[in-house]
């Protein structure tokens, strides 16, 4: 069964600064897609960053970006000049490619943005 | 464009209560999702829908949830009678649906309904 890992369950930065979260996934499957959700305290998850593992070339949204380790099984997320509205719980997920819709989700972290 | 729709957004029930908590998806998406979460938890499925048809119900806990999906859209899930540890957030989500290409689909998620049982 798949599965994905937060191993950090709480993170904290200076605005302004960079952090970088951690996720590891474990699948037998070469096909798939990955992703960073972000959950505010409104709890309305928000997709912040998707990658598909069959492209090398690491996903990119203007603050937010992945480090993808397809051979280590990780895919990390970035933020570069943390900004204040960043502080939220962020989930990492996994999902089958193919024909099947299930994703799967990391138990998150949560990220505090100090003034 | 309209997100998807839940309701009730809080509600507080005794336990042994029956609750039912309801989900409009985006117009267009014929997969709908029933997230469980938990507090400090990710959020696990209960249930997925492709149109009408329930294709993944593995993780619903079938003795007390039951779901529905008339007609592809609009989906209900309930609880009876509900227990203290039922307390939690129920999400609702949708995405395109199950094809060849599905695996890039995004789910888009609903503001969940928070259940807390007494």
């Amino acid at each position: 069964a798949q599965t994905v890992t937060q191993s950090q369950p709480e993170m904290s930065v200076q605005e302004a600064e960079t952090v970088t979260l951690s996720c590891t996934y474990d699948t037998s499957e070469s096909d798939y897609y990955l992703f960073w959700y972000k959950q505010p305290p409104s709890r309305q998850m928000i997709l912040v960053i998707r990658q598909e593992a069959y492209k090398q070339q690491n996903a990119t949204e203007n603050r937010f970006s992945v480090n993808f380790q397809k051979a280590a099984k990780s895919f990390s997320l970035k933020i570069s000049d943390s900004q204040l509205g960043d502080a939220a719980m962020y989930f990492c997920a996994f999902k089958y490619g193919g024909a099947t819709n299930k994703l799967i989700f990391g138990t998150g972290t949560l990220l505090a943005v100090q003034p | 464009e309209a997100g998807v729709v839940q309701s009730p957004r809080y509600k507080i029930i005794e336990k042994k209560q029956p609750v039912a908590f309801w989900c409009n998806p985006i117009s267009g998406h014929n997969t709908l999702y029933w997230y469980l979460q938990n507090l400090g938890q990710g959020p696990e499925l209960l249930i997925r829908y492709e149109n009408e048809e329930a294709v993944d119900d593995s993780q619903l806990p079938k003795d007390r949830f039951s779901a529905e999906r008339l007609k592809g859209v609009d989906s209900t899930l309930k609880i009876q009678p509900a227990e203290l540890g039922d307390s939690a957030v129920y999400l609702c989500a949708s995405s395109l649906g199950q094809g060849q290409s599905s695996g890039a689909n995004v789910l888009t998620f609903g503001a969940g309904s928070r259940l807390t049982v007494l």
